[in-house]
Order: structure tokens, then C-alpha cells, then sequence
């Protein structure tokens, strides 16, 4: 079956510290990928995107995902997190050739110590 | 602003009630979804328009209604049939039907079921 995993439910990290959060998805072909982070309460933003082409893919926020084929993952990144970024981020794939169907993983509750 | 708004961001609805949550759009998007999201279980697909006069049922339709009458508005009926309709429901839309069209999202509207 169809499945987007995101292994971690909650992370915490501290203020400074890098950040990878880990996404791996179940398709018979490359599916469209995309990773948005959720605020308490609030709707979904969408952080960044892969089609096609550069495997490591720049978002807003300072965000960065690369995809691998050969793992089936597309795992979100961060240098240096800020407190600011503590929310729950959703990976999410659209499979190629579908109508726009998003198909969403759990998502990973970040959570930043000062 | 172009963006997408969801009223009321609270309701609550005795058992046995019908409630319609509001979405609109002034993206001029062709595409507009409706999800369900409960905790720790990501965003579930309910319905979608991709044009006006046309919807499909998503994974989870059982116990909902929707109507696309115009481009920009796409109301979901949460009927007295929907066995546990307390949840966060989130509107989303995209220019175009495809894949490859990334989904914008509303903030959301919180049913609680009293």
C-alpha cells in the first residue's frame, strides 16, 4: 500500500542545535514531495517542494530536504534551529499522475530547548 | 491578501446536529480539499472539488457533504451520521489539478461534539 512514514513523533532539540527529520515514503514511482510545518491551532505552511532535478531542495525558514532515491526518504534539515521553529512538520507526497491527492505523514512534533 | 479563510475557527455542536464549516478562497484556484486531522494521526482526505459543480470523495467521506455552487467557496456539512466528528478540519486549494500543484491551507476550524 501507499504510505508516507515519519519515523520520530517527537523530537526535542536545543536552540543552536541542527535538526533532521526523517521521511520515507512507499510508491512504485517518484511521487512529488513536500514538507510543511503546523503551528499550534493553526493551518499548514508549506516549507518546500520536489519535482524533478537538484536533489537537495531550498525552503523558506532556512530549510533545506534532499531526496534519495535508493532510500526512498526525503528527510528535512536545518543548520541551526530557533526557538521560533519549535511546531509539528508534516511530510507529505502526491503520487505522480494522481489528481492532487496529498497523502500525509503523522508528523514529528519539534520541540527547542533554551 | 489572496489567501484562504475558514469560519468559525470554534464551533461546537450538540449530537444529532448537522454543521456547515466555511472556506473561502480568493486565489481564483480551480482545485479546493477538505481534510480531517486528529491527533497524532496527520490530515485525512474528505472531499475535493477540482472544478465548480464537481467533487470527489476522499478517503474518510462517510458521514460528510460538501457543495462547490461557486470557484471560490467550498462549504463541508458534517452530518448527525458522522460518528466522531470532533476534530480539526483544515480547507486547502491549488491552481491546478495535478500533482505537481502545491496546496495551500486555511487556519482551520475546531468541532467539538458536546
Amino acid at each position: 500500500a501507499q504510505s508516507v512514514t515519519q519515523p520520530d513523533i517527537h523530537i526535542t532539540v536545543s536552540e543552536g542545535a541542527s535538526l533532521e527529520l526523517r521521511c520515507n515514503y512507499s510508491y512504485g514511482a517518484t511521487p512529488y514531495l513536500f514538507w510543511y510545518v503546523q503551528s499550534p491551532g493553526q493551518g499548514l505552511q508549506l516549507l518546500l517542494k520536489y519535482f524533478s532535478g537538484d536533489t537537495l531542495v531550498q525552503g523558506i525558514k532556512g530549510f533545506e530536504a534532499e531526496f534519495k532515491r535508493s532510500q526512498s526518504s526525503f528527510n528535512l534539515r536545518k543548520p541551526s534551529v530557533h526557538w521560533s521553529d519549535a511546531a509539528e512538520y508534516f511530510c507529505a507526497v502526491a503520487p505522480w499522475g494522481s489528481q492532487g491527492n496529498l497523502i500525509f505523514g503523522k508528523g514529528t512534533k519539534l520541540s527547542v530547548k533554551p | 491578501d489572496g489567501g484562504i479563510t475558514q469560519s468559525p475557527k470554534y464551533l461546537f455542536r450538540k449530537e444529532g446536529q448537522n454543521v456547515t464549516l466555511s472556506c473561502e478562497q480568493n486565489l481564483n484556484h480551480d482545485a479546493m480539499y477538505w481534510y480531517r486531522q486528529d491527533p497524532g494521526q496527520g490530515l485525512r482526505l474528505i472531499y475535493y472539488s477540482q472544478i465548480v459543480n464537481d467533487f470527489q470523495k476522499g478517503d474518510i467521506a462517510e458521514g460528510y457533504s460538501v457543495s462547490r455552487e461557486k470557484k471560490e467557496s467550498f462549504p463541508l456539512t458534517v452530518t448527525s451520521a458522522q460518528k466522531n466528528p470532533t476534530a480539526f478540519y483544515l480547507c486547502a486549494s491549488s491552481a491546478g489539478q495535478g500533482a505537481s500543484d502545491t496546496q495551500y491551507f486555511g487556519p482551520g476550524t475546531r468541532l467539538t461534539v458536546l
